[in-house]
């Protein structure tokens, strides 16, 4: 079966400084990874996902994500952080092939960025 | 394009009632998803339509859970004899096959049963 697994409950960083979320995933076949954010009482918003190519991928509010296979991670990163980027935040993995897209998701990653 | 829009976005009912909620996708989208999301956890699939067919149900949906797209626009999911357990958050979300398939989420439903 295919998961993600987020190791970290929580992380914190200082404004200005560079972030990092983590996520390893487990999948037979090709991994389809994707990140999103979730304000407070609000629905969960996309940032960014991974199909094929390049394995840096860039997304919305600045935000990128690195994926190694070797590692079989997909960490979340953005150089700069803002107080506005606190939030939860999930990693999911596609479940399913042939243009089946169920997403599972991580338990996910509180942000705190402090001022 | 309006997003997903879903209804009511909070609701508190008495243990054993019946609840509704609407969700309306993005225009267009052919896949519509319902999750479920309880405090601390990540969301939960529990069914997913393609146009008006409902595709797959997950285990967590119990019979005293339905959901339907009857013209493969607007979806509604029903609880009947709602237990304290179904306190949630109720996700919808769409998809546009053609376009990557990515899932955009509502603002979510809260449900509290007293």
């Amino acid at each position: 079966a295919q998961s993600v697994a987020q190791p970290e409950d929580q992380v914190n960083v200082a404004e200005g400084n560079p972030l990092t979320v983590k996520c390893t995933y487990s999948v037979s076949g090709n991994p389809y990874l994707f990140w999103y954010v979730q304000y407070p009482n609000r629905g969960l918003q996309f940032l960014l996902k991974y199909i094929t190519g390049d394995n840096l991928v860039k997304g919305s509010y600045g935000f990128e994500a690195e994926f190694n296979k070797s590692q079989t991670s997909f960490h979340l990163k953005k150089p700069s952080a803002l107080v506005s980027d606190s939030a939860l935040y999930f990693c999911a993995v596609r479940d399913g092939g042939g243009g089946y897209n169920k997403l599972i998701f991580g338990a996910g990653t509180r942000l705190a960025v402090h001022p | 394009d309006t997003g997903v829009s879903q209804d009511p976005r909070h609701k508190i009912t008495k243990r054993g009632q019946n609840v509704t909620f609407r969700c309306d996708p993005i225009s267009e989208h052919n896949r519509l998803y319902w999750y479920r999301q309880t405090l601390g956890q990540g969301p939960e699939f529990l069914t997913y339509f393609q146009n008006e067919a409902q595709l797959e149900k997950s285990r967590l949906l119990s019979d005293r859970f339905s959901a339907e797209r009857p013209k493969g626009s607007f979806s509604t999911l029903e609880i009947q004899r709602t237990e304290q357990g179904d306190s949630a958050m109720y996700l919808c979300a769409s998809s546009l096959v053609q376009q990557g398939n990515t899932i955009y989420f509502g603002e979510g439903s809260w449900l509290t049963v007293v």
